[in-house]
């Protein structure tokens, strides 16, 4: 049981336009999110993250937005650039006890166009 | 530099051979894990440390072996018995436990069985 969903396996945005990359969730007790960026044949590097008790992080050209009640987030790239096009994770976080453990969506390609 | 570390970067398999893909991190993370990506799919978790001495099976254990002698080493023996190796590897580790702690993953390795 898939507990993070990315339900877009891609996405084409213009160069200059915004990025909005979506992320769903159906376990109510994560208490934080992650956005993790991979380029082919490398690994995932984080990218922003955000607290369950928080509805906006925003970071330069990157913003994560939380909407508990619906179990959504979104991560919003304004302008968006070339070299944004990669393949973008999102992550969950359950703090158990003494161990917090990590639960990944399948992911978004995001392609953008010069 | 702190890091993770993964050897080798491509690593070719004859069928019937078990291989071992080394992972050594220095960020001083209790928590150490393996993960698998298939080509156009997301990550799903092999096995994962949460201290030296102890691993548990995450969703795709079966063929694959880990030990967890050293704080800093997790590697991965992929063995016979993993009836579709071919994959890309992700070694990662993080704290164990904490408010908005991330996860950091190693550079991949790319295994092909031949």
């Amino acid at each position: 049981d898939q507990q993070v969903k990315q339900n877009s396996p891609s996405l084409s945005v213009q160069e200059g336009r915004i990025s909005i990359l979506n992320c769903d969730y159906t376990n109510s007790m994560f208490d934080y999110f992650l956005w993790y960026k991979k380029y082919p044949a490398e690994g995932p590097t984080f990218l922003i993250s955000i607290s369950s008790i928080k509805d906006k992080n925003e970071d330069g050209r990157f913003t994560v937005f939380l909407n508990k009640s619906a179990k959504h987030l979104s991560l919003h790239i304004v302008p968006s650039q070339p070299g944004d096009s990669a393949v973008y994770f999102c992550a969950a976080i359950l703090a158990q006890y003494n161990f917090n453990k990590f639960y990944f969506g399948s992911g978004t390609k995001l392609n953008v166009k010069p | 530099d702190g890091g993770i570390t993964q050897s080798p970067k491509y690593l070719f398999r004859k069928e019937g051979q078990n291989v071992t893909l080394s992972c050594e991190q220095n960020l001083n993370h209790d928590a150490m894990y393996w993960y698998r990506q298939d080509p156009g799919q997301g990550l799903r978790l092999i096995y994962y440390s949460q201290i030296v001495n102890d691993f548990q099976k995450g969703d795709i254990a079966e063929g694959y072996s880990v030990s967890r002698e050293k704080k800093e080493s997790f590697p991965l023996t992929v063995t016979s018995a993993q009836k579709n190796p071919t994959a890309f590897y992700l070694c990662a580790s993080s704290t164990r436990a904490g408010a908005g702690n991330t996860i950091y993953f190693g550079e991949g390795s790319w295994l092909t069985v031949v």
